[in-house]
């Protein structure tokens, strides 16, 4: 069965610490796509990062990064030097089979100034 | 501007009064799905869609219909909602295949009294 499991349900930080965020994901697909999304307080689902299942290079976007590990199923997302503006709540999702998608239950980040 | 256009944004409706939540994209997409968010729970699928007159349902369905008569619309229809039915609900579109994942719309706050 396809499963992601966010095992942090609500964390906070005070601003300008690094913040790591877990997803761990359940697939037998051998193709498939990995995502992080941010919500923030208004509502809206804000695409961060997509990864194949072919590529483990990590990647670095300014303060955001995501180290994705087959080997332990995880696709984490580290947000350093953290901002008032990153609280929000984040989900993973995985993509599988043609386009299904499933969502793990989010963490709430609260970045307190 | 490529996007999914969702409405209404808010909805407070009575128990049993039939709704439509209307979802039209402009990017050609053939799949199309909608999710609802619960605390805790993350996006839950409730139905979706591969083409025009091709419907599924998803994890949740109960309670919900759907129809896909143009490509472009897919309308989430409440027959006789109940309370257990206020959520924040979200259509989404993809490409067939193709791994990029979703463009979600705004997302309809609603709530069954």
């Amino acid at each position: 069965a396809q499963k992601v499991t966010q095992a942090q349900t609500e964390i906070s930080v005070v601003e300008k610490e690094d913040v790591t965020l877990d997803c761990v994901y359940e697939t037998r697909d051998t193709t498939y796509y990995l995502f992080w999304y941010k919500q923030p307080p208004s509502g809206e689902l804000v695409f961060l990062i997509r990864r194949n299942s072919f590529d483990e290079q990590n990647e670095i976007s300014g303060r955001y990064s995501w180290n994705f590990q087959k080997s332990t199923s995880s696709f984490n997302f580290t947000i350093t030097a953290s901002q008032v503006v990153d609280s929000a709540v984040y989900f993973c999702a995985l993509e599988y089979n043609n386009n299904d998608m499933r969502f793990g239950a989010g963490t709430r980040l609260t970045v307190k100034p | 501007e490529a996007q999914v256009t969702q409405n209404p944004r808010y909805l407070i409706t009575v128990t049993g009064k039939k709704l439509t939540v209307t979802c039209s994209q402009n990017m050609n997409h053939e799949y199309m799905s909608w999710y609802r968010q619960d605390p805790g729970l993350g996006l839950r699928q409730i139905y979706y869609s591969m083409n025009v007159e091709v419907t599924d349902k998803g994890d949740v369905p109960e309670g919900y219909k759907v129809s896909r008569k143009e490509k472009r619309n897919f309308p989430l229809i409440l027959e006789s909602p109940s309370p257990n039915q206020t959520s924040l609900y979200f259509c989404a579109s993809s490409l067939r295949g193709t791994g990029y994942g979703y463009t979600f719309g705004s997302g309809t706050r609603l709530t069954v009294v």
